[in-house]
């Protein structure tokens, strides 16, 4: 089965910031890659589909790129509800299963 | 508004047995493909399995962890999606959330409820 692993695992930063998450498969995935934001407590909420497509309501500081193995989410300009983990998932077809990445917690510098 | 409203976690012994629920609105549930997926304590996301809409089979998919143990089922007349967990381990313990599943070029997560805390302990 493909895996994805992110990097960092952890990141410090402050409001007004500028970052890049990354996501990179065990092998290629063409654009099939999702990004999810989870702030503590709560369910995770999609945020990127198909490496690029931002979901309806999410605002447009959040940016995803990539295709292939390699991937990145890129937030903007920090705000302050945007300090969460996130997640990245793709679908493998064969066997059918969906896999995440181990998420990257975003922390207030 | 799609909601999604789990119920019947709770503590459980080893080697018992468990039914989650999760109630479904704003949306045509029968149409809909739907997944279960989990969170360890302090851990990360884990996909449990899946069940596609009667109209294209209603077959399920399950992680391999739980294949074999755990069953997941629909009453598109009650708009619900059942997880029947048995012979339950101590890894079992997470958060249980129901999602619907959505395709664009592949298949992603896009509604999720709030999840319930089913613990396995002695």
């Amino acid at each position: 089965a493909i895996q994805l692993t992110q990097s960092p695992s952890s990141l410090s930063a402050s409001v007004g910031d500028r970052v890049t998450i990354t996501c990179r498969a065990s092998q290629g995935i063409s654009s099939a890659l999702a990004w999810y934001q989870q702030k503590p407590g709560k369910a995770p909420k999609l945020l990127i589909y198909d490496a690029s497509s931002l979901e309806s309501g999410v605002p447009s500081r959040f940016s995803g790129s990539g295709s292939g193995t390699d991937f990145t989410l890129t937030i903007s300009s920090l705000q302050p509800e945007d300090f969460a983990t996130y997640y990245c998932q793709q679908f493998n077809s064969y066997p059918p299963m969906y896999t995440f990445g181990q998420g990257t917690k975003l922390e207030i510098k | 508004e799609v909601q999604l409203v789990e119920s019947g976690g709770g503590l459980v012994k080893p080697g018992g047995s468990l039914r989650l629920s999760c109630a479904a609105s704003g949306f045509t549930f029968s149409n809909a493909w739907m997944s279960w997926v989990r969170q360890a304590p302090g851990k990360g996301l884990e996909w449990v399995g899946r069940i596609k809409s009667k109209t294209d089979g209603g077959t399920t998919d399950y992680a391999a962890p739980v294949k074999g143990r755990f069953t997941i089922s629909r009453d598109d007349s009650k708009n619900t999606l059942y997880l029947q967990m048995n012979s339950l381990k101590t890894e079992d313990t997470a958060v249980y959330y129901c999602t619907t599943e959505e395709y664009s070029s592949s298949w992603v997560l896009d509604y999720w409820g709030q999840g319930t805390l089913v613990t396995v302990s002695s």
